[in-house]
């Protein structure tokens, strides 16, 4: 019954590729987000995404788009993988904007 | 720009003991959430904080809010060792998602 899922866990890729994570929440929720979590353990909110509107937070690179094939699903989509690109990703959902989130496992991204 | 900080930002306690972690944010805010984080796991919610002079308690560890200082504090009590982890305070939530603190980095001690 897991609530807020994430495919793959880890994903090692070389430099110059584009790779795809995928979330979905079982939650009936209504806003989901991207959040990346650095080596330092820093996490930062890169979108939120609510009733097709897309918030985007302005230091993520437009290699980076969310893509959400429906209100359970919110997939992200990586163009022309860097070393910096190397991190864990979270997705989260929540009943709404201003809500309680609730987080996935995280996806482990490795760009050698 | 919301900025949200927390101190310390890493404790080793023993067993026992108490102590508080703080969590400071710039502009106001009235909902504060704390997560814990174990080595490569998710986040885990703790504690929503909706209101000044909201406190809510789990166990050994309680959490208040002070909107008007912008400040937040999770307390631990008589701390065991599962209790070892990462803490992350958050403030905001609307449109343009969580602005998580750095995470204190709990040690607990036998």
């Amino acid at each position: 019954d897991t609530a807020v899922s994430q495919t793959p866990k880890y994903l090692v890729t070389q430099m110059g590729n584009d790779k795809s994570i995928k979330c979905e929440q079982n939650l009936g929720h209504d806003t989901m987000y991207w959040y990346k979590q650095d080596s330092k353990k820093f996490l930062k909110i890169m979108f939120s995404y609510n009733n097709k509107e897309l918030i985007i937070n302005e230091t993520v690179p437009n290699r980076f788009s969310p893509k959400s094939p429906d209100k359970a699903h919110l997939n992200l989509h990586i163009n022309s993988l860097e070393l910096g690109d190397s991190a864990v990703y979270f997705c989260a959902s929540s009943q709404d904007r201003g809500r309680e989130q609730f987080f996935g496992p995280g996806t482990r991204l490795t760009v050698l | 720009e919301l900025k949200v900080e927390q101190n310390p930002l890493f404790l080793s306690m023993q067993e026992g003991k108490n102590y508080t972690i703080y969590c400071n944010y710039s502009t106001t805010s009235d909902r504060l959430y704390w997560y814990r984080q174990d080595p490569g796991k998710s986040l885990e919610s703790l504690f929503v904080l909706l209101s000044n002079g909201a406190v809510k308690q789990e166990g050994r560890l309680m959490a208040s809010l002070d909107t008007k200082a912008r400040l937040s504090t999770l307390h631990i009590t008589a701390a065991v060792h599962d209790l070892s982890a990462t803490y992350f305070c958050a403030v905001g939530g609307g449109a343009d998602g969580l602005t998580f603190g750095k995470g204190t980095h709990l040690i607990i001690q036998p």
